[in-house]
């Protein structure tokens, strides 16, 4: 079966160092990859997506993801965190066909130290 | 500017009534989706539907229902028979093809007294 998985809960980085949020998936073929990020009480918000070719995708934000098929990832990254960073996010995956829904990670929680 | 809307942005609901959450979008979206949020659970697919009058199952159906009689909207009702519908509940829309991206609303949340 299909599924996603965020190892870390909950993460805490100092504002201004780097950011990396893992993101594992499992599926028979490549599948469509999503990030999205959600603040408190509201809606999620489309980070950035892979589909095919650069396996390194910029996103919205300052953040990007490299897909990496060897390890079945698709790991979030930027380089120097804001204070409105601070979020929850949430990874994605969509099968390569038409009719199907995506299936969501868990979520990580990034909290901001000053 | 297109997007999804969700009404209301707070709902109260005491045991043993129905309640229905309004979603709206005008993005020409074909599909659209209704997730529950619990803390800690991610997001978990109750319905969803690809094109008007027509729509599927998602993993938590039990307790809900929808219709889809217009393209533009997706109305959910939470039904007595939700056991536990305390939750942030979300709906999202998207084109019907392989990039499937999904736009979503910002949100109700239900809470039961």
């Amino acid at each position: 079966a299909q599924s996603v998985t965020q190892p870390d809960i909950h993460i805490t980085v100092s504002e201004g160092a780097s950011l990396e949020l893992r993101c594992n998936y499992s599926y028979g073929a490549t599948p469509y990859l999503f990030w999205y990020v959600q603040s408190p009480g509201q809606g999620l918000q489309l980070l950035l997506k892979y589909f095919s070719g650069d396996t390194l995708v910029q996103g919205i934000k300052g953040f990007e993801a490299e897909f990496k098929r060897s390890q079945s990832s698709f790991n979030l990254r930027k380089p120097s965190v804001h204070w409105s960073d601070a979020a929850e996010y949430f990874c994605a995956v969509g099968a390569p066909q038409a009719g199907t829904a995506l299936i969501f990670g868990k979520g990580t929680t990034l909290s901001v130290s000053s | 500017d297109g997007g999804i809307t969700q009404s209301p942005k707070y709902l109260f609901r005491k045991e043993g009534q129905n309640v229905t959450l309004s979603c709206e979008q005008n993005l020409n979206h074909d599909a659209m989706y209704w997730y529950r949020q619990d803390p800690g659970q991610g997001l978990r697919l109750i319905y969803y539907s690809q094109i008007v009058n027509d729509f599927q199952k998602g993993d938590i159906a039990e307790g809900y229902s929808v219709s889809r009689e217009k393209k533009e909207s997706f109305p959910l009702t939470v039904t007595s028979a939700q056991k536990n519908p305390t939750a942030f509940y979300l709906c999202a829309s998207s084109t019907w093809d392989r990039r499937n991206e999904q736009f979503f609303g910002p949100g109700t949340r239900l809470t039961v007294l």
